[in-house]
């Protein structure tokens, strides 16, 4: 059975720093895109970013109200994806889901998601 | 950037068909993905590339992609169904998802 379980959310001051993390199991790590999506309370989905699997190029693609400020990076070694969230803003707050998939296939496993608040 | 249309809501008769739209420019050369997001849970893949189910998810549950519309549709709906619909496509190496559709079963 396919797990991803989302942690690190949090209250974070505007200007601040969080990193979020997404343990996975029950699939092929290492041959795995993993996305970040998020929702604002109330809002609809917003794709935060990509991961590709190393054999795929291992290469990184953000949306654009995120480029620059958030990093997506994975260790295969511990199945574990990350999100580095630096100089976080109010509209960042959102539950982040951790997500498998690709064009071909869709976005087909989500996390439960973590929330995050940036507020002062 | 690439844009995706959704009406904001739907109504459908129990045990009657309901269609959710998602309209884009040339959205038929597109592979559109389709997600349910019941309150309060993670969004569920219900077809992926315009037609295909993944297991587990019912017949009842089928799309369509042609020109610059995609639609999702869901006969004999049930209370169960009842929810928030997302179209997805990918624009070059982004993910672009629509507004969302609510859907209600009366």
């Amino acid at each position: 059975e396919v797990q991803l379980v989302e942690s690190g959310g949090g209250l974070v001051q505007p200007g601040g720093s969080l990193r979020l993390s997404c343990a996975a199991s029950g699939f092929s790590f290492s041959d795995a895109w993993l996305n970040w999506v998020r929702q604002a309370p109330g809002k609809g989905l917003e794709w935060v970013g990509r991961f590709k699997s190393i054999s795929d190029g291992g290469t990184r693609d953000y949306a654009a109200p995120v480029k620059g400020r958030f990093t997506i990076s994975r260790d295969d070694s511990k199945n574990m994806l990350y999100l580095q969230m630096n100089g976080l803003k109010t509209e960042d707050t959102a539950v982040y889901y951790c997500t498998t998939g690709t064009k071909t296939w869709g976005l087909d496993n989500w996390g439960q998601g973590t929330l995050v608040t940036v507020s002062s | 950037s690439y844009d995706l249309t959704q009406s904001l809501s739907v109504s459908v008769a129990l045990g009657q068909t309901a269609r959710i739209s998602c309209g884009g420019n040339n959205i038929g050369n597109k592979n559109v993905h389709w997600y349910q997001q019941k309150p309060g849970q993670a969004p569920v893949l219900v077809i992926y590339r315009d037609t295909n189910r993944p297991s587990g998810i019912p017949e009842r549950f089928s799309g369509s992609n042609s020109g610059n519309a995609a639609t999702l549709t869901i006969s004999r709906a049930q209370a169960g169904d009842e929810g928030d619909y997302y179209c997805q496509v990918w624009d070059s190496s982004t993910a672009v998802f629509g507004g969302g559709t609510k859907v209600t079963v009366l």
